[in-house]
């Protein structure tokens, strides 16, 4: 298993564009997670999928977000109308049910808004 | 509502010191304290991981303890390396299995 990946790595938009992030957890792992690090911050709770149900959001999750987990296995994040506020790491994790307090990091996506 | 707080932000030594980084939470009722590392650009890599139950957890070099009554954590680096440079997060873990994370410690050991 190669771990998290995530994709791209780096985004550079101009602002009111749309962006796509996508997450592949580790492969059967049920629980997965967004968050969003700002610069000299630690990572900020978005939204957490069980499976293909998202199951939690944050207040943090405007309107112009969304997640999706189609088949329970990866998932995107779609950003719209983005704004130089959004410019974040955005860090996706996954973890077991059987071992949930244990969560994978995959490297993220470091998106600009310019 | 948790709130975890790590001091101090930044942090130089020399290499071979002893170290140690702090964390505090405000609210004791956790199921775990995790620490990770994250290297610049990067994502996170889980050091040690400590249930609410436990006073300590140890992995080669590292040592983290966990007080709840106190709502402290600390994580202790023995013979640093410049390889140790990085930036170092705490979190809290609650029922739910979601992370509250401290803004972190940025530590640099110079050779």
């Amino acid at each position: 298993d190669t771990g998290v990946s995530q994709n791209p790595r780096h985004k550079i938009t101009k602002r009111g564009q749309n962006v796509t992030f996508r997450c592949d957890p580790i492969s059967e792992h049920n629980r997965l997670y967004w968050y969003r690090q700002t610069l000299g911050q630690g990572p900020e709770f978005l939204t957490y999928f069980q499976n293909e149900a998202q199951l939690e959001k944050s207040r943090l999750l405007s309107d112009r977000f969304s997640a999706e987990r189609p088949k329970g296995s990866f998932s995107t994040l779609e950003i719209q109308r983005t704004e130089q506020g959004d410019s974040a790491m955005y860090l996706c994790a996954s973890s077991s049910n059987y071992r949930a307090a244990e969560a994978f990091f995959g490297q993220g996506t470091r998106l600009t808004v310019v | 509502k948790q709130e975890v707080t790590q001091i101090p932000a930044a942090l130089s030594v020399p290499e071979g010191e002893n170290l140690v980084l702090n964390c505090s939470f405000t609210d004791s009722a956790i199921y775990n304290l995790q620490w990770f590392r994250q290297d610049p650009g990067k994502g996170l890599t889980s050091l040690l991981l400590i249930q609410s139950s436990q006073r300590e957890q140890t992995s080669g070099r590292l040592n983290a303890s966990l007080d709840k009554s106190s709502g402290r954590s600390t994580l202790y680096i023995a013979a640093s390396q410049p390889g140790d440079s990085a930036t170092y997060l705490c979190a809290s873990m609650d029922s739910n299995y979601q992370l509250i994370w401290g803004a972190g410690t940025k530590l640099i050991i110079k050779p």
